[in-house]
């Protein structure tokens, strides 16, 4: 069975520092991470995946096997960045995305 | 605009009665599907459809439940006799054909408040 587990509900950072959203994963199988972010009032959005190995909005997200974790990290934040982030995970050949809780981030001007 | 339209976008409806939410798909696509999301909760999977077949259905879809892809275009989904615990947002994602695989993208979801 695929879990994926967000320790931190509310997070506040102040603008310009660094920001770690953490992201666990438990899987049976060849898993696919994903971040995706809600702005206020927004659709659901594709922030990143573990494929890709890009950098979004100043965002990475580096896969670690051995940990189970796939934290989206940023080293500066913005005020734009306050949303809501959710991780998810997808098992080769499965239809199913997988969430975690999700963490509110929330950026302290 | 890259996704999907839903329709609608809040829906009150008092417990026992019938609600149909629809789903438009505006890209092309050969994955649609339908995610539930409570309030503190991220979105649980509920079906999905390629084409008009649906190919896989979660034990969250109770029978009071139903999901329909005619023609293999727009989707509805039908939720019968609603109850409290239905109150959610539900989602319509589809699959955009030529993105990388496994790319899903989401609508903005239909609100049901059930009282």
């Amino acid at each position: 069975a695929q879990r994926v587990t967000q320790p931190e509900k509310l997070l506040s950072v102040f603008k310009g520092a660094p920001v770690e959203l953490k992201c666990n994963y438990s899987y049976s199988g060849s898993p696919e991470l994903f971040w995706y972010v809600q702005y206020s009032r927004q659709r659901l959005q594709l922030l990143l995946r573990h494929i890709s190995r890009e950098s979004i909005k100043g965002f990475t997200a580096d896969l670690n096997k051995g940990e189970t974790s796939f934290h989206l990290k940023k080293p500066f934040a913005q005020e734009e960045d306050s949303a809501m982030y959710y991780c998810a995970l997808i098992n080769f050949g499965n239809e199913k995305l997988t969430f975690g809780t999700g963490t509110r981030l929330t950026i302290i001007p | 605009d890259t996704g999907v339209s839903q329709d609608p976008r809040h829906k009150i409806t008092k417990r026992g009665q019938n609600v149909t939410f629809r789903c438009d798909p505006i890209s092309e696509h050969n994955r649609l599907y339908w995610y539930r999301q409570t309030l503190g909760q991220g979105p649980e999977f509920l079906t999905y459809f390629q084409n008009e077949a649906q190919l896989e259905k979660s034990r969250l879809l109770s029978d009071r439940f139903s999901a329909e892809r005619p023609k293999g275009s727009f989707s509805t989904l039908e939720i019968q006799r609603t109850e409290q615990g239905d109150s959610a947002m539900y989602l319509c994602a589809i699959k955009l054909i030529g993105a990388l695989a496994n790319t899903i993208y989401f609508g903005e979801g239909s609100w049901l408040t059930v009282v």
